[in-house]
């Protein structure tokens, strides 16, 4: 059970927008930790997609947008493309966590219809 | 090119030992933290411990606190994870990651930004 909630999966046809949420609570995001993102394509490692909420490391598309509000988070993916179909985790940090506190969300699959 | 390279993994037996090891090139290691992450199979991604740039600080999540030690070696530009008292639990693939610092509208943030192509480590006997 992770501390952070994502959907297990989203799927989208090609050029459709979708959205992927990261629930949290008062003591991660809600207590104003930011969310980063990470994109895992099939049987590679991680790799960083929005760092700080809503900020796109450089060589990243701005077809990917992230926000944060409360004590949830979400992804926006537009002009949805094959190669973007991948596994997203959000990943933040948790106050009530002895250690770092570094929390990542279950993941989610996007499938490209 | 900035990299990491993980070696070390296998398969053990429970309750015995491994010492994985990650070799960075390409940037100026002793200036970052440094963490471990990893990933059951099919499973998610779970951060492991973590060590600030001079190994003067060192974190845990608790399910690996007093089995596994992170260490590093900044003149060979090297991080370490000895894991001692593996459990079948313990069976994943595992990455180093740079925690790298982005700075943007004011603000700096700390995020993995480098990772390597993972470790494969399974427990059983």
């Amino acid at each position: 059970q992770s501390v952070l909630t994502q959907p297990p999966s989203v799927s989208g046809a090609p050029g459709q927008r979708v959205t992927i949420s990261c629930t949290g609570s008062a003591s991660n995001i809600g207590a104003g930790y930011d969310v980063h993102w990470y994109q895992q394509l099939p049987g590679t490692a991680p790799k960083l997609l929005i760092y700080g909420n809503s900020n796109r490391p450089s060589g990243v598309p701005d077809r990917f947008s992230g926000s944060r509000s409360g004590t949830s988070a979400s992804l926006a993916i537009t002009g949805l493309q094959a190669e973007d179909e991948a596994d997203y985790y959000c990943q933040s940090y948790d106050g009530s966590l002895s250690g770092s506190g570094v929390v990542f969300g279950g993941g989610t699959k996007l499938t490209v219809l | 090119e900035v990299q990491l390279v993980e070696s070390g993994g296998g398969l053990v037996q429970p309750g015995g030992s491994l010492r994985l090891s990650c070799a960075a090139s390409g940037f100026t290691f002793s200036g970052y933290w440094m963490s471990w992450v990893r990933q059951a199979p099919g499973k998610g991604l779970e951060w492991v411990a973590n060590i600030k740039q001079d190994g003067s600080e060192k974190y845990y999540v608790d399910s690996v606190k007093g089995r596994f030690i992170i260490s590093r070696d900044n003149a060979n530009n090297s991080l370490y994870l000895q894991m001692n008292s593996l459990r079948a639990e313990d069976t994943a693939v595992y990455y180093c990651a740079r925690e790298g610092r982005y700075c943007s509208g004011g603000s700096c943030f700390d995020a993995f930004d480098i990772w390597g192509q993972g470790t494969m480590v399974t427990v059983s006997s």
